[in-house]
């Protein structure tokens, strides 16, 4: 399939355990955060944002957490499923920037093990 | 269901070929996407739309060209494909430009693993 995670760092961790995945960004004019998540074969998909006024942001199973002090993303799943094992990226962008800005991180791999 | 396709899935070709990847979306969506994915790095932005007739360049351009002629389609044209553009391609479409909400989200093809012997 169309995937180039291979040789990503990889964190493995046990079903139903929770994961936290670490991004950290180089532009501090950035303003607005994306995560993605992409399976094996699969295009990238959407799974949660966050401004840059914002620390925390929960959706269902994840949060992004935001320090920009240090330029750090975090994405935490609670209760590890094997359906997200996957590579997760993270992705930064600019407020005074177009799509041309936005800057995509080159990921880490996710491996839930039952 | 809306959706977003991209053929070939998987193409070879000879140095020197040129090569058209196709980029179909039903969303109807006036921003389109192209991108590239490597090893060891993130998706680069390759050519972009925001409408018919509108086409930009992106941070990897060279060597490839874009052509908008309705909101479905965005073919990605290799002139003379070169070993260096071995790679993974995604097209990717979104509903709007950027506005105060933070952005608007990108939906991604399944990619089109390209191979140049």
């Amino acid at each position: 399939g169309e995937s180039v995670g291979l040789h990503l760092p990889t964190l493995s961790v046990q079903e139903g355990d929770n994961s936290i995945i670490n991004c950290a960004y180089s532009n501090s004019a950035s303003d607005y955060f994306i995560w993605y998540k992409q399976e094996s074969g699969k295009g990238p998909q959407f799974i949660i944002d966050i401004r840059s006024n914002m620390d925390k942001r929960q959706g269902q199973r994840v949060t992004v957490l935001l320090n920009k002090t240090v330029k750090h993303l975090s994405l935490q799943i609670a209760a590890t499923q094997p359906g997200d094992s996957a590579v997760y990226f993270c992705a930064e962008w600019p407020i005074s920037g177009g799509y041309n800005k936005l800057i995509f991180g080159a990921g880490t791999r996710l491996a839930v093990h039952p | 269901d809306a959706e977003i396709t991209q053929s070939p899935r998987h193409k070879i070709t000879e140095t020197g070929r040129q090569v058209t990847l196709a980029c179909h979306q039903t969303w109807n969506h006036n921003n389109m996407f192209w991108y590239r994915q490597d090893l060891g790095h993130g998706l680069r932005l390759i050519h972009y739309s925001y409408g018919v007739q509108d086409t930009n360049k992106g941070e990897v351009s060279d060597g490839y060209s874009v052509s908008r002629s309705n909101t479905e389609d965005l073919p990605l044209t290799l002139e003379s494909a070169a070993s260096s553009q071995t790679s993974v391609y995604f097209c990717a479409s979104s509903e709007s430009t950027r506005g105060l909400a933070g952005g608007s989200e990108q939906y991604f093809g399944p990619g089109t693993r390209l191979t140049v012997t």
